[in-house]
């Protein structure tokens, strides 16, 4: 099946360090998620984004919705260790009750 | 709210028998609920997806005679892999959507090992 394309594949940083990753499909979606998946668990859901060009925040994570549809982006600030996991972005064509397309995930680790 | 539970957390079968996992959504009702496998340091893949009261849809390349689904309830998805063998070995994950505010909520996985 389809995946969307996450870079960084993985990142090493300190912790208080702010950082970065996005999500880029070959198709549009009209909504976009961020999920959290620790080991051994199921994702958590982060953020949701319903619109093009939103700009959302839920604590020290904010997320846009790229204005071509085709691209997301999610930044945390201020990392600290219990940031450390596996984030994945996902693609909905439509709502809740439609499937949703992953992407390839990036794994955060922090250094001490 | 919005608790998904599955049940077994973890399983080991031998191989060539049958498994069955429990996907139950605990304080909201779900017409729609999602199974996907998820193998070691992988994303997640869907494989099918399972409507109260309707026959599952599948996703191309998964074996619905292999991969049973029932969806006899608001609140219950269960997935059988017949004849499970080796390769079968993975994380399966179910979640649930809730409508309004139109979201998914994932269960905590199972972990099946074939020998």
């Amino acid at each position: 099946g389809q995946q969307l394309n996450q870079s960084p594949q993985s990142m090493f940083i300190q912790e208080g360090e702010d950082v970065s990753m996005n999500c880029t499909s070959s198709s549009i979606f009209n909504t976009w998620l961020w999920y959290k998946q620790d080991p051994g668990e199921g994702p958590v859901l982060l953020i949701a984004l319903y619109k093009a060009g939103e700009l959302t925040s839920n604590g020290r994570l904010t997320a846009q919705f790229g204005i071509t549809r085709k691209d997301s982006f999610l930044n945390i600030s201020a990392s600290i260790p219990s940031d450390v996991g596996i984030y994945f972005c996902a693609g909905q064509l439509g709502f809740g009750n439609e499937k949703l397309t992953f992407g390839t995930g990036t794994r955060l680790t922090i250094i001490p | 709210g919005a608790v998904v539970s599955q049940h077994p957390s973890r399983v080991i079968c031998k191989s060539g028998t049958s498994v069955k996992i429990e996907c139950r959504s605990l304080d909201f009702q779900a017409t729609t609920m999602f199974w996907y496998r998820q193998f070691p340091k992988q994303s997640l893949m869907l494989m099918a997806t399972s409507n109260e009261g309707s026959k599952a849809t599948y996703e191309q390349g998964v074996e619905k005679d292999k991969f049973l689904i029932n969806h006899a309830s608001l609140t219950l998805s269960t997935l059988t892999v017949t004849s499970a063998h080796p390769e079968d070995s993975s994380f399966y994950i179910c979640s649930a959507a809730r409508q309004g505010p139109y979201e998914q909520y994932f269960g905590p996985g199972t972990r099946l090992t074939v020998t």
